[in-house]
């Protein structure tokens, strides 16, 4: 079965960057986008992004680019999330999320990992 | 970015009770709806696709509906399972957006 796991919580200083990891399990990596979703405390979901695990593509939300980086390793079926200038609203529990093979031209997601508590506080 | 609503916030209803979710975008999305279940502490679950197909698992008590831009989750004869927060998610553009999310509550 479809299997997301990822890295465990950190807590940053403002300022600072981090990398969540996604290890994926039970399909090929290749042919799905991995994306990745955010959920701020008490609050709802926010999707940031997608990395394409064949070629390497990625799409941002524009209210992330310049901050965000996503990347894969596909010897290792491991995706990849890079949030740098960290600021407080960036306290949130980060996904990754596999996008349906059912999608069509766009997304939903099927298979979500358990999610990684980022707390930035100074 | 396509906006999503959802109403209402806070729903309270009982075991067996059948209880109804509508969710709105600012522009016809077409079906291209998804609705997901997350319970407290635990990643969103995928329950229903294109306005009203059923994941593969999910209860057929469960019933989605809707085209353009209103669009409804019924469950009928609520389980204590069901007792959770859903959010739909438009996926009709390359900017997939979320509505707030209702939180199904034990009255």
């Amino acid at each position: 079965q479809v299997q997301l796991v990822q890295s465990g919580t950190e807590v940053r200083e403002p300022g600072a960057s981090m990398t969540v990891s996604c290890k994926a399990s039970g399909y090929t990596f290749n042919d799905y986008y991995m994306h990745w979703v955010r959920q701020a405390p008490g609050q709802g979901l926010e999707w940031m992004g997608w990395v394409d695990p064949n070629t390497g593509g990625t799409d941002y939300a524009q209210k992330f680019q310049g901050r965000v980086t996503m990347t894969r390793n596909t010897s290792i079926t491991t995706a990849y999330m890079e949030l740098r200038s960290l600021r407080s609203d960036d306290t949130a529990v980060y996904y990754c999320a596999r996008s349906s093979p059912l999608s069509g031209s766009y997304y939903f997601f099927d298979s979500w990992g358990q999610g990684t508590l980022i707390t930035v506080s100074s | 970015d396509i906006q999503m609503t959802q109403s209402p916030s806070t729903l309270s209803a009982s075991v067996g009770d059948r209880v109804t979710i509508t969710c709105r975008a600012s522009q016809s999305i077409g079906t291209w709806l998804a609705w997901y279940q997350q319970r407290p502490g635990k990643a969103p679950k995928l329950f229903i696709y294109k306005a009203s197909t059923l994941q593969s698992g999910v209860p057929s008590r469960l019933n989605g509906s809707g085209f353009g831009t209103e669009f409804t989750l019924t469950i009928s004869s609520l389980q204590p399972d069901d007792f959770a927060r859903y959010y739909c998610q438009q996926y009709s553009t390359s900017l997939p957006t979320f509505g707030q999310g209702t939180k199904l509550e034990i009255k």
